[in-house]
């Protein structure tokens, strides 16, 4: 089973308040991945987690938190949403992360911040 | 900094027509390209990938040809089909763990 699991589809949140997605995947890969994807723009990598170390991107560090209970969940946490943050989030698992390793995409969570 | 461009957002095509999709890169590194396809609704998922310059690598009647020469990987296809509708990103790596996605090209196609 190559899936990617992500909840919820859709999120609608207020500004100014926290959001949590969750991610999940059972191919026991060691990388997980979070993408911000805006309309017509490139998936942005966020941060990553490889095993139990995360990687923040230097221009979102303040924006974004994560954690990595296990290695099938990963989540991406937003503490106070603002409208710039609405978007489709990505999460994405690879093996052991290389560069040249496939990376195996969820469906993707759409957020809507108002 | 490493850079990926896909110059068309959006092309139509009838079906049955051949279609080439754009992919440039910028690295100076030694690059490994990748074609993911997004569906409505579905999760993106891996066509085809390749790091081996001037070797046609080919996945469910795609193929696409890395030349390094003119930093190009571009996607093909001979005949499209009312299914190959989708969002095609071309993607970058050239070390670490970090992956750069074009901003993706949006195929549409007509009967």
């Amino acid at each position: 089973d190559t899936t990617v699991k992500q909840n919820p589809r859709y999120k609608l949140a207020r500004v100014g308040k926290p959001v949590n997605l969750i991610c999940s995947q059972t191919m026991n890969h060691d990388t997980m991945y979070w993408y911000q994807k805006k309309p017509n723009q490139a998936p942005k990598l966020l941060l990553f987690y490889y095993d139990k170390i995360l990687n923040r991107e230097a221009d979102t560090f303040e924006k974004f938190q994560s954690s990595r209970p296990n290695n099938s969940f990963c989540s991406l946490y937003i503490g106070s949403a603002g409208l710039e943050y609405s978007a489709m989030y990505l999460c994405a698992s690879s093996r052991d992360g290389g560069f040249q390793d496939t990376q195996y995409f969820g469906p993707g969570t759409r957020l809507l911040v108002l | 900094g490493d850079s990926v461009t896909q110059t068309e957002g959006l092309v139509t095509l009838t079906k049955g027509l051949p279609v080439m999709l754009n992919c440039t890169y910028q690295t100076t590194y030694s690059p490994f390209l990748f074609w993911y396809v997004q569906h409505l609704n579905e999760a993106p998922k891996l066509l085809l990938k390749s790091s081996t310059d001037n070797k046609r690598t080919e996945h469910q009647g795609f193929y696409a040809t890395l030349h390094k020469s003119s930093s190009s990987f571009h996607l093909q296809k001979s005949s499209v089909q009312l299914s190959d509708s989708a969002l095609y990103f071309c993607a970058l790596g050239t070390g670490g763990y970090k992956v750069v996605f074009g901003s993706g090209t949006r195929l549409l196609v007509s009967p």
